[in-house]
């Protein structure tokens, strides 16, 4: 059974950082492309970032509004995705979600709550 | 950019079908391919539509997706809905700029 499960979330202030993760199970985590969605409260999902596979080049791409920012990497060794997120506003306030691409389905985690606030 | 719009929101009765609507703009749907998302309240979302048409094991096949390239949209059907169907829906696809683009969501009231 495919499990994601992310951890790391919490209270921070404007300007501050955090650093999220999501442990993969119950699949190969090396072959899989890794993303990052957030949710804002009462709000629709919104597309973060995503990290491919070493075969496929381990690349990284960003959404404008967290490009320069947020950082997305992976440890193949340990199964497990980050997203270091600095300079964090109020905006960034969501939860957020982890996923695997494999064999063209999307699996999700749980999430992790984000919340940005002085 | 490419994007995506839903209806806010659709009901129907036990029993029935529904269609929700996913409207691509600033380019064609049917150039990539589109998931859907059912997302239940207070629990993160699961794919139960993939590659327009194909559902996950474990999804019902009272669950459907369909492109039309004319309207330049995409639909998911539920059809004999059920009261544990009700949930907000997401439609996604890709575009060059960002890799994944959803829509803004459609909240499905069975009643």
């Amino acid at each position: 059974e495919v499990q994601l499960v992310e951890s790391g979330g919490g209270l921070v202030k404007p300007g501050g950082s955090l650093r999220l993760s999501c442990v993969g199970s119950g699949f190969s985590f090396t072959n899989a492309w890794m993303s990052w969605v957030r949710q804002a409260p009462g709000k629709g999902l919104e597309w973060v970032g995503r990290i491919k596979s070493e075969t496929d080049g381990g690349t990284t791409d960003y959404a404008a509004p967290v490009k320069d920012r947020f950082t997305i990497s992976r440890d193949d060794s340990k199964n497990t995705l980050y997203l270091q997120m600095n300079t964090l506003k109020t905006e960034d306030t969501a939860m957020y979600y982890c996923t695997a691409l494999l064999d063209a389905l999307d699996y999700w985690g749980q999430g992790t709550l984000v919340t940005v606030s002085s | 950019n490419f994007m995506l719009t839903q209806p806010h929101s659709v009901s129907e009765s036990p029993g029935k079908t529904v269609t929700i609507s996913c409207t691509g703009s600033g380019g064609s749907i049917a150039s990539n391919y589109v998931q859907w998302y059912q997302q239940r309240p207070g629990s993160a979302p699961t794919t139960v539509i993939y590659d327009d048409d194909q559902r996950p094991s474990g999804v019902p096949d009272r669950f459907s997706g369909s492109i039309d390239s004319s309207s330049n949209s995409a639909s998911l059907t539920i059809s004999g809905l059920k009261t544990e169907d009700e949930a907000d829906y997401y439609c996604q696809s890709y575009d060059t700029n960002n890799p994944w683009v959803f829509g803004g969501g459609t909240k499905l009231t069975v009643l």
